[in-house]
């Protein structure tokens, strides 16, 4: 139990355009998603925090008019990123947890590969 | 104050061997502690996970020891095989709160064969 799943798994892009990358709960409703970027060799920085309904959170520094999180039911979460440009190129992770079943453990997407050229 | 410091940056083990990987917290609301294994390529995994109401607490050949008055915690690898060569994470949340996790900087662990 407890899987969660993003698409896609990798992306190519040219600088200017959008993508959007889903993340969904498979198994457990998700009340709260978290989206991370993660450079190669470092750890995973938050970028926001989404429960399903409301607004996103995000972090300071994190431009919310370029990372787009749209969380409109308890098993789907989208990060779209506009305007992308290669300084977006990550590895960009999406988590979720909910209190279905006492589920407050963080559990993580298998994360989207962006490469924008 | 919300830093969690982990140790070491990498580790070789010998396989059979012990790994030990180290974090430190200051922030005491902190109320949840997991560790995650992540391969190249691939998200996190949660490994295993502790509260602090716990000193210690075994999964397998995986065990977290808590010191709370320290403010630290370990993650011990038993009989150590190079399937577990992986990145590993520390992290704190408070469950309480916003349950946003706060991630050690991770430990490249080696096992040698």
């Amino acid at each position: 139990g407890a899987v969660v799943s993003q698409h896609p798994s990798w992306v190519i892009c040219k600088s200017g355009t959008s993508v959007k990358i889903e993340c969904r709960s498979l198994d457990f409703q998700a009340t709260t998603m978290f989206w991370y970027r993660q450079f190669p060799k470092q750890s995973l920085m938050l970028m926001a925090t989404s429960n399903e309904g409301s607004k996103a959170t995000y972090e300071q520094g994190v431009e919310k008019d370029k990372f787009l999180i749209n969380h409109a039911s308890l098993t789907l979460s989208t990060l779209t990123v506009t305007s992308a440009h290669p300084e977006d190129s990550s590895f960009y992770i999406c988590s979720a947890t909910g209190n279905d079943r006492g589920v407050y453990e963080q559990y993580f997407g298998p994360g989207t590969r962006l490469t924008v050229t | 104050q919300q830093q969690v410091k982990q140790s070491p940056q990498s580790l070789i083990v010998q396989k059979g061997g012990i790994s030990i990987i180290n974090c430190a917290y200051e922030n005491t609301a902190f109320d949840y502690f997991p560790w995650y294994q992540q391969f190249p390529g691939k998200g996190p995994a949660l490994l295993i996970a502790i509260r602090p109401d716990v000193s210690e607490k075994k999964e397998g050949r995986f065990t977290i020891s808590f010191n709370k008055s320290a403010k630290q915690f370990s993650l011990h690898i038993m009989d150590s095989q190079p399937g577990d060569s992986a990145t590993y994470f520390c992290a704190a949340s408070n469950l309480q709160g916003a349950q946003k996790l706060v991630f050690g900087q991770g430990t490249r662990l080696t096992i040698n064969p």
